[in-house]
């Protein structure tokens, strides 16, 4: 199967301060990769799609300036949030499907829990 | 979009089977069914996916009607290590299709010794 990997896995931060999130498709070339993110005992929210080679596509209420993606390979999409507050504590997930495989099936990375103090 | 429609949580025991249905009555003719786990702290896995009748794979089996109006996630003889939560996708099976990328509710299952 196809994986995908996160890294950190968690990270503590200081408000105001910038944090990069990374993500790696290990075993396949994703074109196109997806920033989840999701708050204890809720779902997963789509914040953005990542787009290698081009800019981001942001879900509304999503503040591009804040979550600033770069997809500058087939195998890594990046998520810096910066300026992090508390309230940007959450568990974020990426995830892709492999380029040329239609079949529907997401893979997820592991996630990656922010805490900002 | 196909609104997607669980129970928020369901109780089992250990060896039961344990059925997870998920409404979403404005399916369209392309879309497709899947079914993902997650456990707390993990990205979801994908179990299952389907177009109609029944999907069966090492894990689960999936039942949809002929109206596909509905569907049933089938874990049979559940264990412990099956409590997580199970989410209902429905879209066309395209990387930038948006139904396939919207999360539900999902349903949080509990197995008990």
């Amino acid at each position: 199967g196809a994986v995908v990997s996160q890294h950190p896995s968690w990270v503590i931060c200081k408000s105001g301060t910038s944090v990069k999130i990374e993500c790696r498709s290990l075993d396949f070339q994703a074109t196109t990769m997806f920033w989840y993110r999701q708050f204890p005992k809720q779902s997963l929210m789509l914040m953005a799609t990542s787009n290698e080679g081009s800019k981001a596509t942001y879900e509304q209420g999503v503040e591009k300036d804040k979550f600033l993606i770069n997809h500058a390979s087939l195998t890594l999409s990046t998520l810096t949030v910066t300026s992090a507050h508390p309230e940007d504590s959450s568990f974020y997930i990426c995830s892709a499907f492999p380029s040329g495989r239609n079949t529907g099936e997401l893979f997820f990375g592991e996630g990656s829990r922010l805490t900002v103090l | 979009l196909a609104k997607t429609t669980q129970p928020i949580s369901m109780d089992s025991y250990e060896g039961q089977e344990v059925n997870i249905t998920c409404s979403h009555n404005n399916i369209a003719t392309n879309d497709y069914i899947t079914w993902y786990q997650q456990f707390p702290s993990q990205g979801p896995r994908f179990i299952i996916q389907g177009y109609k009748t029944k999907v069966t794979n090492e894990v689960a089996s999936l039942f949809i009607p002929a109206d596909r109006k509905s569907s049933t996630l089938s874990l049979p003889r559940v264990s412990l290590s099956d409590t997580a939560v199970y989410y209902c996708l429905v879209g066309f099976p395209l990387y930038n299709a948006g139904n396939m990328l919207t999360f539900g509710g999902g349903t949080r299952l509990m197995v008990k010794p």
